[in-house]
């Protein structure tokens, strides 16, 4: 059973920085390309940034381009996403997915129970 | 960047009753969008994809539907567990983009 676990989130203050991870676990890791997904409270989805799983291909959401870096350590089944400068609008709860399959892009087909960031003074 | 508009933003239905909900990319996306249900407090699930292959696990009573720009989730006889939030996404080009989704509640 395809298992994803975040955690990492917390509350941080306007321009500070965060390290999310995700634990995988369920599936052949290496082989699966992998996306962060935030969702504010009470609001919808927004797609925050994908990774192939070799981790030559990156993609990021215009709205956090040059903040935010995606990563994974293939050997750890790990997924990470470093948030930096974060700011008050960066406030959700952040999910890992899963990317279906070898298409880009491509659906995501499971994803974790999320965790949350909060961005405070 | 791909918007896609969903309607109604709100639905109430009964039991039993049938549920017709839609999704418009602003653009041609070909058969590139999936539907995903969320329960409150929980993460999303995968219903539809390709426009109208159901997920692994999903019960026949959802189908997908679509021409040309507008696609269509149908729930065919409503299950209790069915009153949630549907969202629908399109995977043919960067960025990945979602609906706003559509609230599916009790009457």
């Amino acid at each position: 059973e395809v298992h994803l676990v975040e955690s990492g989130g917390g509350l941080v203050q306007p321009g500070g920085s965060l390290r999310l991870s995700c634990a995988a676990s369920g599936f052949n890791f290496n082989s699966y390309s992998m996306n962060w997904v935030r969702q504010a409270p009470g609001k919808g989805l927004e797609w925050v940034s994908y990774i192939s799983s070799s981790s030559i291909s990156l993609y990021y959401a215009d709205s956090v381009k040059g903040r935010f870096t995606v990563s994974r350590d293939n050997a750890q089944n790990s997924l990470y996403l470093h948030m930096h400068s974060l700011r008050l609008d960066d406030v959700a709860v952040y999910f890992c997915a899963r990317a279906a399959g070898p298409t880009v892009p491509e659906t995501i087909d499971y994803w974790g129970q999320g965790t949350l960031v909060t961005v405070s003074s | 960047e791909i918007v896609l508009t969903q309607s109604p933003a709100t639905l109430s239905l009964s039991p039993g009753e049938r549920a017709t909900l839609s999704c418009r990319a602003s653009q041609t996306i070909s058969s590139h969008l999936a539907w995903y249900q969320q329960r409150p407090g929980q993460a999303p699930r995968l219903l539809i994809y390709d426009a109208s292959n159901r997920a692994t696990g999903i019960p026949a009573r959802f189908s997908g539907s679509w021409s040309g720009t507008d696609f269509t989730l149908t729930i065919s006889s409503l299950e209790p567990e069915d009153f949630a939030v549907y969202y629908c996404q399109q995977r043919h080009n960067w960025p990945l983009t979602f609906g706003q989704g559509t609230r599916l509640g009790i009457k």
